[in-house]
């Protein structure tokens, strides 16, 4: 699975959209890129993945350039419980077992 | 609530103990992993069952035992464990071994003196 870049930790105010960038620049044509936050003393939660074009769901937005090197993570309105770890993984398609590899993803503080 | 619980929550233990932890999942998946999560550590898979076999061991020690008697339950049998082995134990299941996402749940917090 190619590797991913994130900054360690970013700040958001309350109410604005947190854009949270990863890197990954050796992806291939065949890996996706999930999602994924854990929120303190949690496990991790789905949130979006995509691979090609850009997606929306009920949690996020997930913007792909168009060379796929690289992804972002939109929360629309950030509110408190949105504060937690993201992560951002690239995975290969693999059947007959799906293996999440999980960096150190981003501390997402949000800012009353 | 994600569907997947787990028991106990929290697990204290001594390196001579035997015990295990249970997993369980309500959405009728078909894939079930262990991850160990120790502090200041990335998220590790341990184990990966799928259709009750198992189809992943990342190197883990023996004295890490799995064991998934069916497509809803997951077990991790601990034994003779030493201290490092101190982490939150967490298991997840998806629907298929392709694209599903995973469910999580809440993991157990491990400690062992």
């Amino acid at each position: 699975d190619a590797k991913t870049t994130q900054p360690p930790s970013m700040d958001c105010a309350e109410g604005r959209a947190a854009n949270l960038p990863c890197n990954h620049s050796t992806i291939s044509g065949n890996e996706y890129v999930y999602w994924y936050r854990q929120i303190h003393s949690q496990g991790p939660q789905y949130i979006i993945h995509g691979l090609k074009n850009n997606e929306t769901n009920e949690m996020a937005s997930l913007i792909i350039t168009e060379d796929r090197k690289s992804s972002t993570l939109i929360l629309p309105h950030a509110t408190l419980r949105d504060t937690a770890v993201y992560y951002c993984i690239v995975r290969v398609r693999n059947f007959g077992n799906e293996k999440l590899t999980f960096g150190t993803g981003t501390r997402l503080t949000i800012i009353p | 609530e994600t569907g997947v619980t787990q028991t106990p929550r929290h697990l204290v233990m001594g390196m001579t103990n035997k015990k295990s932890l249970k997993c369980e999942q309500h959405l009728g998946h078909n894939a079930m992993y262990w991850y160990k999560q120790s502090a200041k550590k990335p998220l590790e898979l341990m184990f990966v069952y799928s259709l009750e076999e198992r189809v992943e061991n990342n190197s883990v020690p023996s004295r890490f035992s799995p064991e998934c008697p069916n497509s809803s339950h997951l077990f991790l049998h601990l034994h003779t464990l030493q201290p490092e082995d101190s982490a939150l134990y967490l298991c997840a299941s998806s629907q298929d071994n392709s694209l599903g996402e995973q469910f999580f749940g809440p993991g157990t917090r491990l400690t062992v003196l």
